[in-house]
């Protein structure tokens, strides 16, 4: 089992370019969630899906888009990149909405 | 507004020389209390879920432990593989999941 897969590991982009994070859990977990991480700020809930079909907005999601692919895919969109979503993104994925979650490697991401 | 701090923000120990970490926290009605562990360049690694005052979990060095108000991470005799941040999060009955920002512990030989 590979658990939760991140793609790509590392991304550097210009302001106003667009990329989507990939995202996969082999769990069959049914809720999925997208952070990003920032020195001194802890994990900030972006968007995450309580089941397949279901998207919902977490703390930050503004300047993001999610789609729940089907049950073990959920993608992150940029669509137009800023230096301030420069960060780290953790994907996690979780049998029950909220509960005990299980992290990918992360995608970390450059905006110049 | 529901909160979650950590302390000590870091902590440096002896091989062998045991202590705890603090998890504060003020919620509108605690559902559930995990404790990650997250080495760097890596994503985290769940530790510990605790849902009720008094309950307890240890894993190897690691106990948990939760009061009404707040869950202590002990480690007992820690070793230089025990280095890594350790991260709280808080379910809340809103319906959120919020992260405390970590304790960097660094163990020494």
């Amino acid at each position: 089992n590979a658990g939760v897969t991140q793609t790509p590991k590392f991304q550097v982009l210009k302001t106003g370019q667009s990329m989507t994070l990939q995202c996969a859990q082999d769990m069959n977990h049914n809720s999925m969630y997208w952070y990003r991480q920032d020195p001194g700020m802890g994990l900030r809930l972006i968007y995450y899906s309580a089941s397949e079909g279901t998207t919902d907005k977490g703390e930050v999601p503004n300047g993001y888009n999610v789609s729940r692919l089907n049950k073990r895919e959920f993608s992150l969109r940029l669509e137009s990149a800023a230096p301030s979503q420069t960060s780290v993104y953790f994907c996690a994925s979780s049998e029950v909405p909220l509960e005990t979650q299980y992290f990918g490697p992360g995608t970390r991401l450059l905006v110049l | 507004e529901d909160q979650v701090t950590q302390s000590p923000e870091a902590l440096r120990l002896q091989e062998g020389e045991s202590s705890s970490l603090n998890c504060s926290y003020t919620v509108s009605g605690l559902r559930g209390l995990f404790w990650y562990r997250q080495d760097p360049g890596k994503g985290p690694e769940f530790l510990f879920t605790l849902y009720s005052a008094g309950e307890e979990k240890e894993k190897e060095r690691l106990k948990a432990t939760l009061t009404k108000k707040e869950s202590f991470l002990h480690i007992t005799a820690p070793k230089p593989e025990d280095s890594a941040t350790y991260l709280c999060a808080v379910q809340a009955d809103t319906d959120k999941l919020i992260f405390g920002t970590g304790t960097r512990l660094q163990v020494f030989p």
